[in-house]
């Protein structure tokens, strides 16, 4: 009954990795989201897609890249790992146009040293 | 920019009680709302979804919106101790990019 997976629940990196954080949605739902939560900040979006190839930038793109080469898969990327990017990163997807209806996968926390 | 506000809690209910959530907003052309609870540790989940004004049941849940006075809000009936989460609202306006925008969340702990 799964529907929307992360690579990873628990990921730790150095500082300049770079970093693949991968979600696989298996309800064909054209819409896929990234977004990091931390304390206090509540969801921030990072990225969207409505199609495949097509990408958009959320509130805090900064520093995070996206690829969606699959309609299922959506991949976000951080470039040069930073400590401020230690955070929960959560992908979502939906049917309906933005996150209506949405689902979120189980969330990647990561720690960058 | 539109915002969606939560008072961040923690609410603190007894079991059995009805728990109410509040939500309100600052964008008049926000149009969806939705709530999503959150265990600690865990991911959001949708609950409940509203988009007209009035209440909106599913069984121990009901959803009210007031669009003229831009409020939203969850109404747990018989509140157990599972029910202990954070509960996000968010917001969806009508045209642009249907982007939701959500709230920071409130605290609920039911106790026995």
């Amino acid at each position: 009954d799964v529907k929307v997976t992360q690579s990873s629940r628990y990921l730790v990196k150095r500082t300049g990795e770079k970093v693949f954080l991968e979600c696989v949605q298996d309800m064909d739902h054209e819409n896929m989201f990234w977004y990091r939560q931390d304390p206090g900040l509540g969801l921030r979006l990072i990225y969207f897609s409505y199609d495949v190839k097509m990408k958009e930038k959320g509130d805090i793109p900064e520093g995070y890249s996206v690829s969606r080469e699959k309609k299922e898969r959506f991949s976000l990327i951080l470039e040069s790992a930073s400590t401020n990017q230690t955070s929960m990163y959560l992908c979502a997807s939906s049917l309906l146009a933005g996150l209506a209806e949405g689902f979120f996968g189980p969330g990647t926390r990561l720690t960058v040293l | 920019q539109k915002e969606v506000e939560q008072n961040s809690g923690p609410l603190s209910v007894p079991e059995g009680a009805i728990a109410s959530l509040n939500c309100t907003y600052s964008d008049r052309v926000s149009q969806s709302f939705f709530w999503y609870r959150q265990y600690s540790g865990k991911s959001p989940e949708l609950i409940m979804s509203i988009y007209s004004n009035g209440d909106k049941e599913d069984g121990r849940f009901t959803a009210q919106l007031n669009k003229a006075s831009q409020y939203v809000s969850l109404l747990i009936r018989d509140s157990q101790p599972s029910d202990s989460a954070t509960y996000l609202c968010a917001a969806i306006a009508s045209g642009g990019s249907y982007i939701p925008t959500f709230g920071r969340g409130t605290s609920l702990i039911v106790h026995p």
